[in-house]
């Protein structure tokens, strides 16, 4: 696609729930990113896959969070048993090249855990 | 580790005034600069990067931005601000020649852009 997709655009979540956010970042694009905005701030790395590996997931608040790419394409951000602290907007990105690239984003995924 | 400093939260200027909007930053070895508007309920917007070369670079809508290597900062900024502009700001870095093939840009956490008209 012309660009960095994300689904769902919002999801509201019962605490304890799991959910699962979808990534399809540009097409042949090596690098992938997630990140966590909250309200008012500027983005959070999560973590960080280089084709189907993850090669950093230091970011990654706790083992709540599960992130994967197996194909070296689209990626899941799952999140399980989902807590209050959890809502955000999940963003990700995807960049071409491993050295002088910048990254695109997705428009994000807003979610809110009642 | 790395980091950047976005030191306003908002910065508000009149429309068809200059406008800057301030970063600074720190990274191991040569950094990689990135600037990212982000309008309400959508994604961050590329503006311009530095990576070598020429201290001030041109990016989308008018924006440019000015390296200063000694002061560690890499300003924002546009001659004649317009009502359009008024967006939150981003500023990130990375380093240019990653260790372990580590390339992942850190965030500031934003500066809020208001052009009055």
């Amino acid at each position: 696609g012309a660009g960095v997709s994300q689904s769902p655009r919002y999801k509201v979540a019962k605490r304890g729930q799991d959910v699962a956010l979808r990534c399809d970042p540009i097409s042949g694009h090596v690098s992938l990113f997630w990140y966590q905005q909250a309200l008012g701030q500027g983005p959070e790395f999560l973590t960080y896959f280089q084709n189907e590996a993850q090669l950093d997931k230091s970011g990654l608040p706790s083992d709540r969070f599960f992130a994967e790419r197996p194909e070296g394409s689209v990626s899941t951000l799952k999140i399980q048993r989902t807590q209050q602290e959890d809502s955000a907007v999940y963003l990700c990105a995807s960049s071409g090249g491993l050295r002088d690239t910048e990254a695109f984003f997705g428009q994000g995924t807003r979610l809110t855990v009642v | 580790a790395q980091s950047v400093a976005q030191p306003e939260d908002q910065v508000n200027v009149a429309e068809g005034n200059p406008l800057t909007v301030k970063c600074t930053y720190s990274v191991s070895g040569n950094p990689y600069l990135f600037w990212y508007v982000q309008y309400p309920n959508r994604g961050l917007q590329f503006l311009l990067k530095y990576i070598t070369g020429d201290n001030l670079v041109k990016g989308s809508y008018g924006f440019e931005a000015e390296f200063n290597k000694s002061q560690t900062s890499f300003h924002l900024k546009k001659p004649s601000a317009l009502v359009s502009d008024s967006a939150l700001y981003f500023c990130a870095v990375r380093p240019l020649f990653a260790s372990g093939g580590s390339y992942i840009p850190t965030f500031g956490r934003g500066t809020s852009l208001i052009v009055h008209p």
